[in-house]
């Protein structure tokens, strides 16, 4: 099973739409959460973190529930530029301060004029 | 610039070759990964440096797959004997770690593509 799960997509979308995406991770241990963003053949960036209260930047929202595991990010007044890649991300610190981060294989979302 | 530098971005080599992948990490940055990622895929993790301590290499798919960073800086990735299937593009990343663990912000390098022909 692997450690994050998302659903591929691709979600075709109309400007200005609202999207929501999921994600869920299957170790409880788990213990920082993030989604990344990724272009077309360019490098994974974080787009933001997952606080357990929830948190919002701009017309970016995302939200973490520690009992079903999961994960979301919400996006409001898609933007062409929105397009991309978007990546869910679990970080593991472990003992002696090994801290892994696990990707998920990520959304893909195509927004269209 | 000051970003993760990586090279050669792109590696075309026979099978059966070796291939050496470079990381040059962001300056003061104590922890350093390694990902591939093949196309349409998501990340796979294959090693992790952390300061002086013994790297994770949990994620290394074979004993041709080998990685060293020396003086807590620069890292190589070694591939030997190549094969078809080690074609991706191999992603450094690098974070600043604390005591308390990491602000989770990884910092990455635009990848060295390599194709296995």
């Amino acid at each position: 099973r692997k450690e994050v799960e998302q659903d591929p997509g691709p979600f075709n979308v109309p400007e200005g739409a609202t999207v929501a995406f999921n994600c869920t991770y299957s170790n409880s241990a788990s213990q920082s959460f993030f989604w990344y963003r990724q272009d077309c053949r360019k490098e994974p960036k974080l787009l933001m973190s997952v606080y357990s209260s929830g948190n919002e930047d701009g017309r970016f929202t995302a939200q973490l529930n520690r009992a079903s595991q999961y994960i979301s990010l919400l996006i409001r007044d898609s933007k062409l530029s929105d397009s991309a890649t978007y990546l869910c991300v679990v970080n593991m610190n472990r003992r002696y301060n090994f801290n892994k981060f696990y990707f998920g294989s990520g959304t893909k979302l195509n927004v269209k004029p | 610039g000051a970003g993760v530098s990586q090279s050669p971005s792109n590696k075309v080599t026979e099978k059966g070759k070796d291939v050496e992948l470079r990381c040059d990490p962001i300056s003061g940055h104590t922890a350093l990964y390694w990902y591939r990622q093949s196309l349409g895929q998501g990340l796979e993790f294959l090693i992790y440096f952390q300061g002086n301590s013994a790297p994770d290499k949990s994620g290394l798919p074979s004993d041709r797959f080998s990685a060293e960073r020396t003086g807590g800086s620069v890292s190589t990735l070694t591939i030997q004997r190549t094969q078809q299937e080690d074609s991706a593009v191999y992603l450094c990343a690098s974070t600043r770690m604390s005591l308390v663990g990491t602000t989770g912000e990884l910092f990455f390098g635009e990848g060295s593509r390599l194709t296995v022909l």
